[in-house]
């Protein structure tokens, strides 16, 4: 059974840092990788996806990183911002028996981040 | 475009009430999820669809139902509310297998059962 481990569970930073986030998954055998960023009270909203043939995905300040044969992941945040606080998830998503993938994603249990200014 | 919509958005229930939690997109998605979030647990899924006409069962089933009558509606049910099902819910959704493994997320249910 496919098992995501997100460390630490919460990190409280000042403002301007660069951070990194980890994860780590049991099963090698995923179709991609998934951060996702929750604001407390809301829902999620999809940061990067990282294939599993890629080895990285960026977007502006946010880089995320994939090492399949290690089962890791981790996810870059440069020059952190107040407004980057919120709980951090990454998913993967299994690789089927047949190939196929119902998208059923598996969630570590998140980072919680505070920036303060 | 409206996303994923969850109705309602808060709710109180009594041990042994039952409700529906209703998910709505529309962005003519094939696949729909419903997962419940608890402190500590990460994000479990509870069922989910392929398709119009289509559930399966996920992670954590068990006391639930669901119905997928329309493609753009995905309802879950809880028949005998219990304590144990106080938990944020949040519905989700995707493109079929060929396109994007990208998923979209609603705003979340969250259901107190007392």
């Amino acid at each position: 059974k496919q098992e995501v481990t997100q460390i630490p569970a919460a990190l409280s930073v000042p403002e301007g840092e660069n951070l990194v986030l980890n994860c780590s998954f049991t099963d090698s055998a995923i179709y991609n990788l998934q951060w996702f960023r929750q604001d407390p009270g809301k829902g999620l909203t999809s940061l990067l996806l990282i294939q599993s043939s890629q080895r990285e995905q960026t977007s502006g300040r946010l880089n995320a990183s994939l090492d399949k044969s290690s089962g890791r992941s981790t996810l870059y945040i440069a020059a952190s911002q107040p407004g980057d606080s919120a709980t951090y998830l990454c998913a993967v998503l299994p690789f089927n028996a047949g190939g196929t993938s119902y998208g059923k994603l598996t969630f570590g249990q998140g980072t919680i981040l505070t920036v303060h200014p | 475009n409206a996303g994923v919509t969850q109705t309602p958005k808060f709710r109180v229930l009594k041990t042994g009430q039952s409700m529906t939690l209703l998910c709505a997109q529309d962005m003519n998605h094939e696949y729909m999820y419903w997962y419940r979030q608890d402190p500590g647990m990460g994000l479990r899924l509870i069922h989910y669809s392929v398709g119009e006409g289509t559930t399966a069962k996920g992670e954590v089933p068990d006391g639930y139902n669901v119905s997928r009558l329309k493609k753009q509606n995905f309802l879950l049910g809880l028949e005998s509310a219990a304590p144990s099902q106080t938990s944020v819910y949040f519905c989700a959704s995707r493109p079929g297998q060929v396109k994007s493994y990208e998923q979209y997320f609603g705003p979340g249910t969250r259901l107190t059962v007392t």
